[in-house]
């Protein structure tokens, strides 16, 4: 069964502090991994995609990193600020079959003055 | 703003009521997906349509679900009968298939649906 599995699953953070959040993922075939950021009532916002052959992608202060051996990616958020408050999804698409996404149940993150 | 609408974007509704959403994607692309989430969790895949074709179903997608894309454009989801725990946000994204090996999925806003 396709899984994505993220940790922490909550995150409290000070203001201009960076921060690491993790996914897991036992998804196949792998098609590509993606960060996507949601604020709360709104859909998901896409930060990062990320292929087999790709290692690392930044976006602005987001620089997610992907070993497809190991099936871990990690999204780092460098010098936080309020608007980061939100939840971080990773999702994993497998190849084929529409490319369905397998969506991970988020890490919460709010960052306080 | 993704380019992705869905209307509404809150329902409130009794139990038994059917209740229908509309979801307009961007308009070139010719991928459209229905997913369902509730609180605290990510979104599930109900279903996907390639221009005007449903090609695959969710278990989770019950016989009181209905979608369609009559056009290849907007499309709808339709919940007959609704259940306290049909009680969720329902969100629509669109992708295009052609020249995108990524297929980025834009997601819209959803329509929080909540039955009483």
């Amino acid at each position: 069964k396709n899984q994505v599995e993220q940790s922490p699953q909550s995150l409290i953070i000070l203001e201009g502090k960076n921060c690491t959040l993790q996914c897991n993922y036992t998804v196949s075939p792998f098609s590509n991994l993606r960060w996507y950021k949601q604020d709360t009532g709104r859909g998901p916002v896409s930060l990062t995609i990320m292929t087999f052959s790709e290692n690392t992608k930044s976006n602005g202060r987001y620089t997610a990193t992907l070993d497809a051996d190991t099936k871990q990616s990690s999204l780092h958020i460098t010098a936080s600020q309020l608007s980061d408050s939100a939840s971080y999804i990773c999702v994993v698409s497998a190849r084929g079959g529409g490319n369905k996404l397998t969506f991970g149940t988020g890490t919460q993150l709010k960052v306080e003055l | 703003d993704t380019g992705v609408s869905q209307d509404p974007r809150h329902k409130i509704t009794k139990r038994g009521q059917n209740v229908t959403f509309r979801c307009d994607p961007i308009s070139e692309h010719n991928r459209l997906y229905w997913y369902r989430q509730t609180l605290g969790q990510g979104p599930e895949f109900l279903t996907y349509f390639q221009n005007e074709a449903q090609l695959e179903k969710s278990r989770l997608l019950s016989d009181r679900f209905s979608a369609e894309r009559p056009k290849g454009s907007f499309s709808t989801l339709e919940i007959q009968r609704t259940e306290q725990g049909d009680s969720a946000m329902y969100l629509c994204a669109s992708s295009s298939v052609a020249g995108n090996s990524y297929n980025e999925q834009f997601f819209g806003p959803g329509t929080r649906l909540t039955v009483l």
